[in-house]
């Protein structure tokens, strides 16, 4: 199984720039998730969702859309990228709808700077 | 949401077991503990979870204090391989909120 693919691993925008992060899972997890992390902190959740149809806000969503039309996918949308949004961005995946009631499965990241 | 407290860092021999504490005093009756860790460059790897009583896997043991207001990480024998930055942490429904986590050294 490839688990939790994310892609792309690098990628440098510009000021102002949009883009979409991607993130697909193949182990029919209902929960999926995106979390940020900055230098030498814990990471930051910015959304989630529990199903295809269904997704609400984390800890920091300002900046970021996504949306959930398949259970395999949960793309994370940056609409105007700034240079606070440098950071590295990772996707989760959890069997079952209440996600932390069982183990979270991550992608290896993508590495965003923004200039 | 529930905060954890972790010492910023320990440092443990190869071969020898390592203990990793971790307080959460404010944690609510259905709050789980989790602990995952992350190894330079990478994803955080899931090792562990529970609610209440004490759990095993392959990779590590977590102990859970009666009072749940404080739970360890055991790992039975550290390798090189181990060291990374351990997270605990509480969850509530759909979030998991991760704190700083403890840098672990192993020392061969």
């Amino acid at each position: 199984n490839a688990g939790v693919t994310q892609t792309p691993k690098f990628q440098v925008l510009k000021t102002g720039q949009s883009m979409t992060l991607q993130c697909a899972q193949d182990m029919n997890h209902e929960y999926m998730s995106w979390y940020r992390q900055d230098p030498g902190m814990g990471l930051r959740l910015i959304h989630y969702s529990v199903g295809a149809g269904i997704t609400d806000q984390g800890e920091v969503p300002n900046g970021y859309n996504v949306s959930r039309s398949t259970t395999e996918d949960f793309p994370l949308r940056l609409l105007s990228a700034a240079p606070s949004q440098t950071s590295v961005y990772f996707c989760a995946s959890s069997y079952g709808r209440t996600g932390p009631h069982y183990g979270y499965t991550f992608g290896s990241g993508t590495r965003l700077t923004v200039v | 949401d529930a905060k954890t407290t972790q010492p910023n860092s320990m440092e443990s021999n190869e071969e020898e077991p390592v203990h990793l504490p971790c307080n959460h005093s404010t944690i609510s009756g259905t709050d789980y503990i989790h602990w995952y860790r992350q190894l330079p460059s990478q994803g955080p790897e899931y090792v562990i979870h529970g609610l209440t009583s004490n759990v095993n896997n392959r990779m590590a043991s977590l102990a859970i204090a009666e009072d749940r207001k404080s739970s360890t990480l055991i790992l039975h024998r550290a390798t090189l391989r181990d060291a990374a930055v351990y997270y605990c942490i509480l969850s509530l429904l759909n979030k998991l909120v991760f704190g700083a986590g403890t840098i672990l050294r192993v020392k061969s």
